[in-house]
């Protein structure tokens, strides 16, 4: 157990709908980032927060969003789901802003859309 | 812009024999480098970092790596490997334009055979 915990671990739903992932960071870190891994693109950054405030912004979709809560747990919204949006969503988190610790990651959120 | 190149998407090796999986970079300035390693269906794992100092870093699991400025390079080398060290492997670089965010290669896939 990574300590960095994701929900759900495994999502199906329909073209157009919309959905939220779930993520809660290892205890004490302030950053939480969120990648999407397909089979095509590879593994690819989509945002970071640190401690609420968006900090860095990646190939993330306008249909897409994201926010970090006070308790610190971030979630991210996917909405007007496609077909090419089935991929797995990690979440990793890191103490602060740098990488010295590199990050560590959940065991990801499968979504399939159908 | 900074990339990293795995240069084998694929590594099948027998069991108790030596690997190294390559990885490049592209980048004028310091930058931090990772492996990461994921098993099937599970999140991704730190095996080791290079932040400075000795070029030569050892991680988890036997694994070891070596920082080569001139040639770019941080490749991955374990003396002995086990079926169980059968995963994707993923180079990763620090964002060298300010973002704490890392870049990831594509993977290599290291098949064990007995």
């Amino acid at each position: 157990d990574s300590g960095v915990t994701q929900t759900p671990k495994h999502l199906i739903t329909a073209t157009g709908q919309r959905v939220t992932l779930r993520c809660s960071p290892r205890s004490g870190d302030l950053s939480v980032y969120w990648y999407q891994q397909s089979l095509d693109q590879g593994l690819q950054f989509l945002i970071h927060y640190y401690n609420g405030e968006e900090r860095a912004k990646g190939n993330i979709l306008e249909r897409f969003s994201a926010q970090q809560f006070p308790d610190l747990h971030s979630e991210l919204n996917l909405s007007s789901l496609e077909l090419g949006d089935s991929a797995l969503y990690f979440c990793a988190s890191s103490p602060g802003v740098t990488l010295n610790y590199g990050y560590t990651f959940g065991s990801g959120t499968r979504l399939t859309v159908v | 812009a900074q990339s990293v190149t795995q240069l084998d998407s694929q590594v099948p090796v027998f069991e108790e024999a030596p690997v190294e999986l390559r990885c490049n970079y592209s980048s004028s300035v310091s930058v931090y480098l990772f492996w990461y390693v994921q098993y099937p269906n599970q999140g991704l794992q730190l095996l080791l970092k290079y932040l400075s100092g000795s070029t030569l870093v050892k991680g988890i699991n036997g694994f070891e790596a070596e920082f080569n400025k001139s040639q770019t390079s941080f490749h991955l080398r374990k003396p002995s490997v086990h079926i169980s060290d059968t995963a994707e492997y993923f180079c990763a670089v620090s964002d060298p334009g300010g973002y704490n965010k890392l870049i990831f290669g594509a993977g290599t896939r290291l098949a064990v055979h007995p």
